[in-house]
């Protein structure tokens, strides 16, 4: 079943403004990864954040997670026509025994105008 | 370092064939897993691996299934196609496991008509 789901679904916006997504699960995690993917290639792992952590950064990119809410939200700023892609956030759930599934949202289109 | 490869890129089966796909992880990497991505189920987990045994499993039916080697290579092999397995099948690898970030390679993209 799919825990991970994104908000909004598609997101259209002008190079250089922000770009926010969100993502909301249904159970406890260890950690939430973000992706990102190019017209039905390969993933690319952007950022990881732990179960303790509140706010990660790397370049342009913030994630925050909020445990209590069991969401997530990616900000992207001074979008790119490049950030042009499908992002998906991944949940990583503790099962019996100690290992993990990932599971993954359906995603979200975002395409950056020139 | 090279990037987790993934052979072939493309291939069309027909109906009741059976089909193999292949994965060379990051060298290093011990976990390998598996996706089958479409359209109307999205991104969707099917196995990982890890020395050579199998540590989680999707929800998908046994004719989905697969095998890891010494080297860490791993492989997936469906049996009895079915239209609906015509997908982009995905493979990750990683140092130890699902709780750390995955390696993707380019996928397989396999039609089943």
């Amino acid at each position: 079943s799919q825990q991970g789901e994104e908000d909004p679904q598609a997101l259209s916006i002008q190079e250089g403004e922000n770009a926010t997504m969100n993502c909301s699960y249904k159970t406890s995690i260890n950690n939430l990864q973000w992706y990102r993917q190019n017209s039905g290639r390969g993933l690319v792992h952007l950022i990881l954040i732990r179960s303790n952590e509140r706010e990660k950064h790397s370049g342009r990119l913030r994630v925050t997670l909020d445990t209590s809410k069991k969401s997530s939200s990616l900000l992207i700023t001074a979008s790119r026509a490049a950030d042009t892609a499908s992002y998906f956030c991944a949940t990583d759930h503790p099962d019996t025994g100690a290992n993990s599934k990932l599971t993954f949202g359906k995603g979200i289109t975002l395409s950056v105008r020139p | 370092k090279a990037g987790v490869t993934q052979t072939p890129r493309y291939l069309i089966k027909t109906r009741g064939q059976q089909v193999t796909l292949s994965c060379s992880p990051i060298s290093g990497h011990r976990s390998v897993s598996w996706y089958q991505q479409t359209p109307g189920q999205g991104l969707q987990f099917l196995f990982e691996y890890f020395s050579e045994t199998q540590r989680n499993k999707g929800n998908f039916p046994g004719r989905f299934s697969g095998r890891q080697f010494s080297n860490s290579r791993s492989e997936m092999n469906v049996s009895t196609l079915e239209l609906g397995d015509s997908a982009l099948y995905l493979c990750a690898s990683s140092w130890t496991g699902l709780s750390y970030e995955q390696y993707f390679g380019p996928g397989t993209r396999l039609t089943v008509t």
